[in-house]
């Protein structure tokens, strides 16, 4: 039983594309988030939603948007892929008082 | 500002030997803290918090941690390895009644045979 699931697993690509990666949890969170994994294992905060309203965006190249359609869901389109794109991205959903991690998608851009 | 700062990217121990991860922390208020695990491929997985209740928290697979306040302090402990303990361990701060989660740079754990 899932409780943090993203979609795709992997993603290639190549620069200039635009490409979205999906998240959706069963978890009743009213918080979702997206991180960033670069190769050194660095974990830092992109977006959060708290009941699909924005409440924390981090420094991030404006090619990046976050969508939540509902509470169980937040999407992340990106524009324009740069090279330098290329990380693992995770979903997490959560309180104030824990977060619970999806199982991550690595994008590769070439 | 909020931060944590892991000692040793890497760490190594015998199996059955004790684990010790070290996580030191910076806070203006007394903050919530958190010990992940991260498998290889996987997503982090949570192994314990502090949340202002007990200083010494108790987690999944064997795991504690101890809240120090005087030390600014939440280093991790195991009193015995296993071989399925290899893996990345993160150390995280937040601020109580916030949403923000900032992370530490990890630690990799290896468990020598």
């Amino acid at each position: 039983d899932t409780a943090v699931s993203q979609t795709p697993k992997y993603l290639v690509t190549q620069m200039g594309n635009d490409k979205s990666i999906k998240c959706e949890q069963n978890l009743g969170h009213d918080t979702m988030y997206w991180y960033k994994q670069d190769s050194k294992k660095f974990l830092k905060i992109m977006f959060s939603y708290n009941n699909k309203e924005l409440i924390i965006n981090e420094t991030v190249p404006n090619r990046f948007s976050p969508k939540s359609p509902d509470k169980a869901h937040l999407n992340l389109h990106i524009n324009s892929l740069e090279l330098g794109d290329s990380a693992v991205y995770f979903c997490a959903s959560g309180s104030t008082y824990e977060q619970y991690f999806g199982p991550g998608t690595r994008l590769t851009v070439t | 500002a909020q931060s944590v700062t892991q000692l040793g990217s890497h760490v190594s121990v015998s199996e059955g030997a004790l684990v010790l991860l070290r996580c030191n922390y910076s806070s203006s208020v007394p903050p919530y803290l958190f010990w992940y695990v991260q498998y290889p491929n996987q997503g982090l997985q949570l192994l314990l918090k502090y949340t202002s209740a007990a200083t010494l928290v108790k987690g999944i697979n064997g795991f504690e941690a101890e809240f120090k306040k005087s030390e600014t302090s939440f280093h991790l402990t195991k009193p015995s390895a296993h071989m399925s303990d290899a893996a990345e361990y993160f150390c995280a701060v937040s601020r109580p009644g916030t949403y923000k989660y900032i992370f530490g740079t990890g630690t990799r754990l290896k468990v020598l045979a």
